[in-house]
């Protein structure tokens, strides 16, 4: 079974400009989270997804938002990009969103 | 809120040593716990996970954990290390109850020497 992809690995943005990343989870998988990961901060939750609606999200600004598809597909996006965004941003898929989270490769994001 | 504390930023150890990594937790309701661990320019790979089963928790790669409830704990051990274990881990804790979130722990990173 093929893992959780995200896409596109690597992404250079200016300040100001907008972003959208996007997860593809496991087969069957239908809880979709983000996470960003920095040197200072550490992994951080950004939201999850179930079934096309949030069902949960973390202590981020309105800058980030995400959606899912009907298929589980997720996107999030980053508007009015800031330096401080440059991150690995994670996606994890699983089941139903309590049990094991399985983590893709990663987007990392750098932001000049 | 839950949290959770790494003790130790860097862990150096000898190819064939012990590998001890610290986790501790903090819940009045023993959570499910897990550990991950990264290796660079990659994401995270699950070792093992903790749900309330067995207390002790076997992994991949020969990593295992224990749970302690009365110490809050949950260290990561492995009897020899093997210069492909140096990588980053991270100690992770879910909420039973409400939240889809996972809260990690700030890493350890395992350096290796041969």
């Amino acid at each position: 079974k093929a893992g959780v992809t995200q896409t596109p690995r690597y992404l250079i943005k200016t300040r100001g400009q907008q972003v959208t990343l996007s997860c593809s989870p496991i087969s069957g998988h239908r809880s979709v989270s983000w996470y960003q990961q920095t040197p200072g901060q550490g992994l951080q939750f950004l939201f999850e997804y179930f079934s096309e609606t949030q069902r949960n999200k973390g202590n981020f600004p309105g800058r980030f938002s995400g959606r899912q598809f009907s298929n589980s597909r997720s996107e999030m996006n980053v508007s009015t990009l800031e330096l401080g965004d440059s991150a690995l941003y994670l996606c994890a898929s699983s089941l139903q969103g309590r049990e094991t989270q399985y983590f893709g490769p990663g987007t990392r994001l750098l932001v000049l | 809120a839950q949290s959770v504390t790494q003790l130790g930023s860097h862990v150096s150890v000898s190819e064939g040593a012990l590998v001890l990594l610290r986790c501790n937790y903090s819940s009045s309701v023993p959570p499910y716990l897990f550990w991950y661990v990264q290796y660079p320019n990659q994401g995270l790979q699950l070792l093992l996970k903790y749900t309330s089963a067995a207390t002790l928790v076997k992994g991949i790669n020969g990593f295992e954990a224990e749970f302690k409830k009365s110490e809050t704990s949950f260290h990561l051990t492995k009897p020899s290390a093997h210069m492909s274990d140096a990588a980053e881990y991270f100690c992770a804790v879910s909420d039973q109850d409400s939240s889809y979130k996972l809260i990690f722990g700030s890493g350890t990173r395992l350096l290796v020497r041969p």
